[in-house]
Formats: structure tokens, C-alpha cells, sequence
């Protein structure tokens, strides 16, 4: 089945900083690849997602990047902000499968 | 769009009662719910994959019998902890899958903190 690493579990940067947080997979079938953000005692947020069609995607301060032969993704974040400070986790999904397989998760702490 | 709740928010029972959690998509019907458990400070782990109508595929080292999940209908799925014990307190989060596109995209509901006493 899927195996899905993620890199760093804590990061902590100062604000206005970029945070790179990055995932390997083992499941050459996987092609989405969703990021999370997880606050403190809530469910998971989508924040952005990549499909295998896809090298980078990017929305504002957020972007993500796929390389598919290396089977690993990425997200960067720009310009950090305190709002930013939460748990980040991302997936794969395998399409037959429907199912997502998450990271570890990294914490995020932004400060001031 | 594509919202999910969950109901109820925190609960905590004796051990030994059974507790029904409630998901819910609000604005889209789901062709797949998924129930997922995550520990503290760990990742979220899927427990059962539900179809409306069928009957649940559970997780391999998930009791189907401890945990009863019900989707009798396109917007609502719950799930069931029987005879709850203390290794059983967990956030408990559902995910409300839609066709969007070609893929089954998850939407995920706030989650439900289960403690048990």
C-alpha cells in the first residue's frame, strides 16, 4: 500500500519568513495530492491540492510543487503570518482506491 | 459549498455506554463517507470507507462490531462506538466525498472529541 513521509514535524520560523514542508510517496498510482491545515481541536482544512498533470500550482501565498518521477511534493508557504501557526498535513490519493493516505503531519509555529 | 458537520462536538460517557456521532453534508450529496481517528499530535487514521446503501469496509485492525457505521442516506452517516472504553477517547473526524471532478475529493466535518471515562 501507499507509504506517505513528511519532513520537517516541527518548523519554526519568524514571521514574513517562507516554511517549506515536504512529503514523499511510494505509490506510483497516486495522482492528487491535497494539503491540509489542521487548528488546534478542528477537522482538516483543504488548502490547496495538485493533481499528476500538474508541476506547481499557487494561490496567493501558498503554493505546491510535484515531481512525479521523484514521487514527492511540496508546499511553500511566503510571507508567514501568527495565522499561519497550525498543523499542515498532506495526502495522497490513489484513484481506484478513492482513499487518502496522510503524512505525519508538521507543526507550524510562526513567530513574532 | 461543500460543507460537513458533525454532531455532536465533545462528548464524554461512562465506559460501557455506547456513543452515536453524526456526519452530515450540507450542501452536496456524498457518495462516500469516511470516518477517520486520530490520536494526539498524530495523523488521522481511516477506519471505514461507507457507501450509501452498502455496508461499510472497515480499516484492517478496525472492529466492525465495536464501531457500527450507518449511511442510509446521501447526507447523513454515523458512526457508533459500543461499549465505549477509555482506549476508545479519540478525536474522531468524517470526510463527505463528492464526484466533483474525476476524482472523489474529501471534505472533512470539525470532528468529535469522544472521552470516556
Amino acid at each position: 500500500g501507499e507509504n506517505v513521509e513528511q519532513h520537517p514535524s516541527t518548523l519554526s520560523v519568524q514571521e514574513g519568513d517562507s516554511a517549506v514542508i515536504k512529503c514523499t510517496y511510494s505509490d506510483s498510482a497516486s495522482n492528487y495530492f491535497p494539503w491540509y491545515k489542521q487548528e488546534l481541536g478542528k477537522g482538516p482544512q483543504l488548502i490547496i491540492d495538485i493533481r499528476s498533470n500538474v508541476g506547481e500550482k499557487k494561490d496567493q501565498r501558498i503554493a505546491v510543487t510535484l515531481n512525479k518521477t521523484a514521487k514527492h511534493f511540496s508546499l511553500h508557504i511566503t510571507e508567514t503570518q501568527p495565522e499561519d501557526s497550525a498543523v499542515y498535513f498532506c495526502a495522497t490519493l490513489t484513484g481506484t482506491a478513492s482513499k487518502l493516505t496522510f503524512g505525519t503531519g508538521t507543526r507550524l509555529q510562526v513567530t513574532l | 459549498g461543500a460543507v460537513v458537520s458533525q454532531h455532536p462536538s465533545r462528548v464524554i460517557c461512562k465506559s460501557g455506554t455506547s456513543v452515536k456521532i453524526e456526519c452530515r453534508s450540507l450542501d452536496f450529496q456524498a457518495t462516500t463517507m469516511f470516518w477517520y481517528r486520530q490520536f494526539p499530535k498524530q495523523s488521522l487514521m481511516l477506519m471505514a470507507t461507507s457507501n450509501e446503501g452498502s455496508k461499510a469496509t472497515y480499516e484492517q485492525g478496525v472492529e466492525k462490531d465495536k464501531f457500527l457505521i450507518n449511511h442510509a442516506s446521501l447526507t447523513l452517516s454515523t458512526l457508533t462506538v459500543t461499549s465505549a472504553h477509555p482506549e476508545d477517547s479519540s478525536f474522531y473526524i468524517c470526510s463527505a466525498g463528492a464526484s466533483l471532478t474525476s476524482l472523489v475529493e474529501q471534505f472533512f466535518g470539525p470532528g468529535t472529541r469522544l472521552t470516556v471515562l
